[in-house]
């Protein structure tokens, strides 16, 4: 059955560096795109982009570029999402979401069927 | 500011069927058929209800419904259960750059 397992919580300061990722299991990794989705505290769900796990192309959606990275290692089948220069407003729960169309269809379904468990990233002093 | 509206909170008692609105542009949900809907209980994922405007996974009950009418998609829930009492996103395509918006969340309340 497919799975994606998120690492744990984690606490940091401001201006460090975060790395959740995301371990696939049950299917083909390299076959499914990867998103990434961000849920702040009491607030809804944010697309911040997704990375094409054939290529290893990541897409970043409008607010998530520049200090947010997504990558990917495929011997593990695991995505990660890097965040830099953290800042409080990151504190979020970050989702890693698979999109169910296979790559060779050269097209996204725009929706995800799977969904890690969620890493909750907390940027306090 | 979410870029698909949605109520804040819709109820309804068991039994019951309730509609949750999801007002997109003509960017967006006008022309695309991508529209998908996801139910979040506390602390948990969301998942999957309804994808591509009106179908439904392997699993979802039947109680669950989607369909669209211009810029304006909609998810109906018959026969609502107390398990049903969860927040739910609507998310839709966009031709901007920012590919996959959600709207702001419905929090439905089962009475």
């Amino acid at each position: 059955q497919v799975q994606l397992v998120q690492s744990g919580s984690e606490l940091k300061k401001p201006g460090a560096s975060v790395k959740v990722s995301c371990k696939a299991s049950g299917y083909t990794f390299t076959s499914y795109v990867m998103n990434w989705v961000r849920q702040a505290p009491g607030q809804g769900l944010e697309w911040m982009g997704w990375i094409n796990t054939n290529t290893g192309n990541p897409t970043y959606a409008q607010g998530f570029t520049g200090r947010f990275v997504f990558s990917l290692d495929t011997s593990v089948s695991t995505a990660y999402l890097q965040i830099s220069s953290l800042k409080a407003e990151d504190t979020a729960v970050y989702y890693c979401a698979r999109d169910p169309l296979p790559y060779y269809y050269n097209s996204n379904a725009y929706y995800f069927d799977y969904w890690g468990q969620g890493t909750l990233v907390t940027v306090s002093s | 500011q979410s870029a698909l509206t949605q109520p804040a909170s819709v109820s309804g008692s068991p039994g019951q069927s309730i509609t949750i609105s999801c007002t997109g542009t003509s960017s967006d949900v006008g022309v695309y058929n991508y529209v998908s809907w996801y139910q979040q209980h506390p602390g948990k994922a969301p998942k999957v209800m309804i994808y591509e405007v009106s179908n439904r996974p392997s699993g979802v009950p039947e109680r669950f419904s989607g369909s669209k009418s211009g810029n304006t998609a909609s998810l109906t829930i018959s026969g609502l259960q107390a398990e049903d009492e969860a927040d739910y996103y609507c998310s839709s395509y966009t031709r901007s750059s920012t590919l996959v918006v959600f709207g702001g969340g419905t929090k439905l309340t089962v009475l």
